[in-house]
């Protein structure tokens, strides 16, 4: 069966870089979230996307913007990066609001 | 994490034990999952309880969901070492919010 996919798997950038992660939902699924995971934390909830409209958003800095495209992919757009952004980033998809399928994650490292 | 908490942080045990993780959380919800992951990968999902059930099986986990106390367990039995993995429990909070808050998560060691 298909799954989350998210790209790319690794990003290393230099402090006030910026960075865009992708994610491609399973196919017929209607909702795309985004996590961030920094180090032995748990997953934090940072934005959601209902049918391509902003949804919910969560503890997302001012710096990061996302959108969900016509082919229901999203991209997590991170500016200025800092130090502590350095994390797991998951996107996940459902088709309702119960079971959320999350890809492999982007890790993100900021020197 | 804002929501739930995870008892105990870790776990240790030997491989054909059973191993039981708890979780607690603070606002109404209409369902509770259960989540693995292996180091640093990505979560999979194991079980999702709803918040009108009491208990749900899947294979050898188990599941107990209590809404008055605003708790839940997850048992996993005859624990084998491909077990060893962090285990988070997330809820969907009741209302139209659609994101899960995730617990702090339990480091299970499954000792061959």
């Amino acid at each position: 069966a298909a799954g989350v996919i998210q790209s790319p798997r690794h990003l290393i950038k230099e402090k006030r870089e910026t960075a865009t992660l992708k994610c491609y939902p399973i196919p017929r699924h209607d909702t795309v979230y985004w996590y961030q995971q920094g180090p032995g934390q748990d997953p934090q909830f940072l934005i959601s996307f209902y049918e391509k409209m902003q949804s919910d958003k969560g503890s997302i800095p001012d710096r990061f913007s996302a959108q969900q495209f016509s082919d229901y992919h999203s991209e997590l757009n991170m500016s200025s990066l800092e130090l502590g952004d350095s994390a797991l980033y998951f996107c996940a998809s459902s088709l309702s609001p119960d079971t959320q399928y999350f890809g492999p994650g982007t890790r993100l490292t900021v020197l | 994490s804002q929501q739930g908490e995870e008892d105990p942080q870790a776990l240790s045990i030997q491989e054909g034990e059973n191993a039981t993780m708890n979780c607690s959380y603070k606002t109404s919800i209409n369902n509770l999952q259960w989540y693995r992951q292996n180091s640093g990968r990505g979560l999979v999902h194991l079980i999702l309880i709803r918040s009108n059930e009491r208990e749900k099986h899947s294979g050898r986990l188990r599941v107990t969901l209590d809404t008055s106390k605003k708790s839940s367990s997850l048992l996993i039995t005859a624990s084998r070492a491909a077990d060893t993995a962090s285990y988070f429990c997330a809820t969907h909070s009741s209302g139209s919010a659609r994101q899960l808050t995730f617990g702090s998560g339990t480091q299970l060691t499954v000792l061959p």
